[in-house]
């Protein structure tokens, strides 16, 4: 099975921290992405990444970067986390358009 | 863009009892996933279902892609099966980006 591993399930950050969530995959997956659900406004993509040092936006990338250096791993960047950027956030792989999720971090910013 | 309502947005169950949730979209698609969310927040794999009708155990999901629905059935429910079910399509110009309706939010009570 895929396996996906995201490096926390629980964080606390303070505002103006810099925070980034890793994300791993093992089946070399080329396509992956970073989600964040909020209740009432369910799951909206926050970037993509279809190849090595490849990314692109999604619908709510402001505050945000990422970095692909490699395959397996993406990595979303909180530049200067704020109260805002409290939710859950997931990762997910996907091959042939088949998705497989992380864990989920949930994330708590003060 | 493509749009994915799920019906209905709640259900309480008493354990035992069947239940049919429902998957309404606005395009076509060429394919579809269900996926369970469980209380810790992970999405988990239910079925890849493009078209036809598949089964996992208590479980089977039908699509009719011509008629741009998909149903997911759970049969003699058990406590565990709380959580929220999501259907999702992907858009192919998009790295394969997941649109999610908005859930249905299943408690089955013992």
């Amino acid at each position: 099975d895929v396996k996906v591993t995201q490096s926390s399930r629980y964080l606390v950050k303070r505002t103006g921290e810099k925070v980034f969530l890793e994300c791993v995959q093992d089946m070399d997956h080329e396509n992956m992405f970073w989600y964040r659900q909020d209740p009432g406004l369910g799951l909206r993509l926050i970037y993509f990444s279809y190849d090595v040092k490849m990314k692109e936006k999604g619908d709510i990338p402001e505050g945000y970067s990422v970095s692909r250096e490699k395959k397996e791993r993406f990595s979303l960047i909180l530049e200067s986390a704020s109260t805002s950027q409290t939710s859950m956030y997931l990762c997910a792989s996907s091959l042939n358009r088949k998705a497989f999720f992380g864990q989920g971090t949930r994330l708590t910013v003060v | 863009g493509i749009q994915v309502e799920q019906s209905p947005p709640d259900l309480i169950l008493q354990e035992g009892a069947n239940s049919t949730l429902r998957c309404n979209f606005s395009d076509s698609v060429n394919n579809l996933q269900w996926f369970h969310q469980n209380p810790w927040g992970q999405l988990i794999n239910l079925f890849y279902i493009p078209s036809g009708t598949k089964q996992n155990g208590r479980l089977s999901a039908t699509t009719v892609a011509t008629e741009r629905y998909s149903l997911l059935y759970i049969s003699s429910s058990q406590t565990t099966d709380s959580g929220v079910y999501f259907c999702a399509v992907p858009i192919y110009n998009q790295g394969g980006k997941l649109i999610f309706g908005q859930g249905t939010e299943l408690s089955v009570k013992p």
